[in-house]
């Protein structure tokens, strides 16, 4: 399976400001997504990433709150801007792999607080 | 939309005692079926899946898991826990020919040594 890292581990961020977190993987990879686990609750899918391609978004997520780059196939990165203490969650990146076609990895998130 | 539903929010075990978690899914087709585990401090790892074939799959350390279609139902076993076992499960799902996974809430074991 594939080994993800992100960037930063976790931050603790000032509201009306924006992080910026990575998501590296080891081997090329062609379909990434980002998921968000809020406080006591499940992961949620944000959007889907491709390279070469705009990231598709789930219901209730928009490209201007969460913009995405995929500039190639070992790396993403997601924005989360203009934050809110709603935004306090975990973000994990995945990527598809292992020996089922529908195999999900997950990064080891990154813990996002906001005051 | 595919929604999951794990039945129990949080398990309380003794070590050698047996393990059951439940799981539903909604959804009309065809889905491809996962149980992860997140360890105390550590990332989501894949513990098992289902993808077609015999509906009884067997995971990593010790864990399985039976496929009842009538049932829309994915339990996941394990005959005798270990202290080690304490971590949260979730259960998830995607359609046959999409990536996306939707998860279930999760449940907390925890295992008494």
């Amino acid at each position: 399976s594939a080994v993800i890292s992100q960037k930063p581990s976790r931050d603790i961020c000032q509201r009306g400001t924006s992080l910026t977190i990575q998501c590296q993987v080891d081997s090329q990879v062609t379909m990434m997504f980002w998921y968000r686990q809020q406080p006591g609750q499940s992961l949620t899918l944000i959007a889907t990433a491709n390279q070469g391609s705009e990231a598709t978004y789930e219901s209730g997520f928009v490209i201007d709150k969460f913009p995405i780059s995929r500039p190639n196939l070992t790396f993403s990165t997601l924005t989360v801007s203009n934050m809110s203490p709603e935004d306090s969650s975990i973000y994990l990146c995945s990527v598809v792999g292992g020996t089922g076609p529908y195999e999900q990895y997950f990064g080891p998130g990154t813990r996002l607080t906001v005051t | 939309a595919q929604s999951v539903s794990q039945h129990n929010h949080h398990v309380i075990l003794s070590e050698a005692a047996s393990l059951e978690l439940g799981c539903n899914y909604s959804y009309g087709g065809t889905v491809n079926l996962f149980w992860y585990v997140q360890y105390p401090g550590q990332h989501l790892q894949l513990l098992l899946k289902y993808f077609s074939g015999d509906p009884l799959v067997k995971g990593i350390k010790g864990f399985e898991a039976e496929f009842i279609k009538s049932k829309f139902s994915f339990n996941l076993r394990k005959p005798s826990v270990q202290w080690s076992d304490t971590a949260e499960y979730f259960c998830a799902v995607n359609p046959i020919n999409d990536y996306k996974l939707s998860f279930g809430a999760g449940t907390t074991v925890t295992v008494r040594a």
